[in-house]
């Protein structure tokens, strides 16, 4: 089992629709918890750190259950500059370290 | 601008040849990070540093190997190149391995 899975998709979403996009995490000992967007054959970039209380960014939202190991993020009026791969991410501890591991990404294209 | 620089951008290489990857960060991160990038796989993490001097082994890291020499300063090296090996490189670093990770734009590698 991976230790972070997202459903790959893909999303095709007309202008203006609201999406959601759901994560499971496996390790209990994970730490912080992020959505990053990645744009084709560029790289990964932070979109927003999700936090346990929820947390929302113009709109886009993103939730956190701990209990569940469970991360979700709502896209709402969708636009074409949406269109992108999105990756969960979370951390963990590794030895003396701490490092991401990344979901496979879900693909999101927003249609005019 | 700041952030962190890779390179080759595009390389293609025989297959038992050899060749090192550089990756530069100039916001004095501690931690710095290797990761491949397959499609349908997500990022794998090969190798990491949590500062000069120090390496350590992620996910992937046969047929890698890495070195720290200086703070800014992270390389890669493929000792003898495998089709397998045919992927996207990215680095990235982050002050504290907890938030803040900046990746660099990727070297796409393939070997013939």
């Amino acid at each position: 089992r991976k230790e972070v899975e997202q459903d790959p998709g893909p999303f095709n979403v007309p202008e203006g629709a609201t999406v959601a996009f759901n994560c499971t995490y496996s390790n209990s000992a994970s730490q912080s918890f992020f959505w990053y967007r990645q744009d084709c054959r560029k790289e990964p970039k932070l979109l927003m750190s999700v936090y346990s209380s929820g947390n929302e960014d113009g709109r886009f939202t993103a939730q956190l259950n701990r209990a569940s190991q469970y991360i979700s993020l709502l896209i709402r009026d969708s636009k074409l500059s949406d269109s992108a791969t999105y990756l969960c991410v979370v951390t963990r501890p590794s030895g003396s370290a701490r490092q991401l591991t990344f979901g496979s990404g879900t693909q999101l294209t927003v249609l005019p | 601008n700041a952030g962190v620089t890779q390179t080759p951008k595009f390389r293609v290489l025989k297959t038992g040849q050899s060749m090192t990857l550089l990756c530069a960060q100039d916001m004095n991160h501690e931690y710095m990070y290797w990761y491949r990038q397959d499609p349908g796989m997500g990022l794998r993490l090969i190798h990491y540093s949590v500062g000069e001097g120090t390496t350590a082994k992620g996910e992937v890291p046969d047929g890698y190997n890495v070195s720290r020499l200086k703070k800014q300063n992270f390389l890669l090296g493929l000792e003898s190149a495998a089709p397998s090996q045919t992927s996207v490189y990215f680095c990235a670093s982050s002050l504290d391995g907890y938030y803040g990770y900046t990746f660099g734009s990727g070297t796409r590698l393939t070997v013939v």
